[in-house]
């Protein structure tokens, strides 16, 4: 099966730059996205195709990838962008929607 | 403006066959590129694809899933279905359908959601 491994948990204080790692266990060859998840609501898209913003999704929120690696970067943390945020991306043959674990940023 | 909204039993018994349908207002679920697709989350867990369908028909499952589920389309009601079988304990989880966009073949994500329909499975 296709993995994409994140850490459990990120912690900074607010103004900080909070880095989250999705790391699959072979090259991403399938683009990669993000989503936030706050207690009780939905998903929420924020970054998608490695490094796009959805309109209404704040600057400070962006994404990158390289390798095996996607990173989403919250540059500037605010109180309000503690959340579950959760990678996601596809399996070499591009018909599987992989999700990894899930990150619970934590604001200070 | 699009909304989906799920419907199913909320409570099941283990072996039961559970069937949820997402309700589709807003976009046609057979006249555009999109996918029409089913996420769970278990409470206090992370999310898990089962599987989407693609506006010609095409469906795709999540492998370790494939041999319980099922998921169909009413073009002329404007829904599509999930149905799983012989349903267990672990397939306790609130179950999202979700409208994907694809920017390249197969590969999508989430755009839209629905708001979510707790299924409970106890005996």
């Amino acid at each position: 099966s296709y993995d994409l491994t994140q850490p459990p948990s990120v912690s900074v204080s607010p103004g900080q730059t909070a880095r989250i790692t999705c790391s699959a266990d072979s090259f991403l060859n399938q683009y990669t996205y993000w989503y936030q998840q706050k207690p009780g609501q939905a998903p929420v898209v924020v970054i998608y195709r490695d490094t796009e913003r959805p309109s209404g999704i704040p600057e400070r929120f962006s994404g990158s990838s390289s390798g095996t690696t996607g990173t989403l970067t919250i540059t500037g943390v605010q109180p309000e962008d503690e959340a579950d945020y959760y990678c996601q991306s596809g399996d070499n043959s591009g018909s599987s929607v992989v999700f990894g674990g899930g990150t619970k940023l934590t604001v200070l | 403006q699009l909304q989906l909204r799920e419907s199913g039993p909320g409570l099941l018994r283990p072996s039961e066959t559970l069937s949820l349908t997402c309700a589709v207002s807003g976009a046609a679920i057979s006249s555009s590129a999109y996918f029409w697709g089913w996420v769970r989350q278990p409470p206090g867990k992370g999310l898990e694809w089962i599987g989407s369908i693609y506006y010609s028909g095409s469906i795709f499952y999540n492998p370790s899933l494939e041999s319980r589920v099922r998921i169909s389309r009413d073009t002329s009601k404007n829904q599509f279905s999930l149905t799983v079988k012989s349903v267990r304990a672990a397939d306790t989880a609130v179950y999202y359908c979700a409208r994907g966009v694809s920017y390249s073949g197969y590969d999508h994500f989430f755009d839209s959601w629905g708001q979510g329909s707790l299924v409970t499975v106890s005996s």
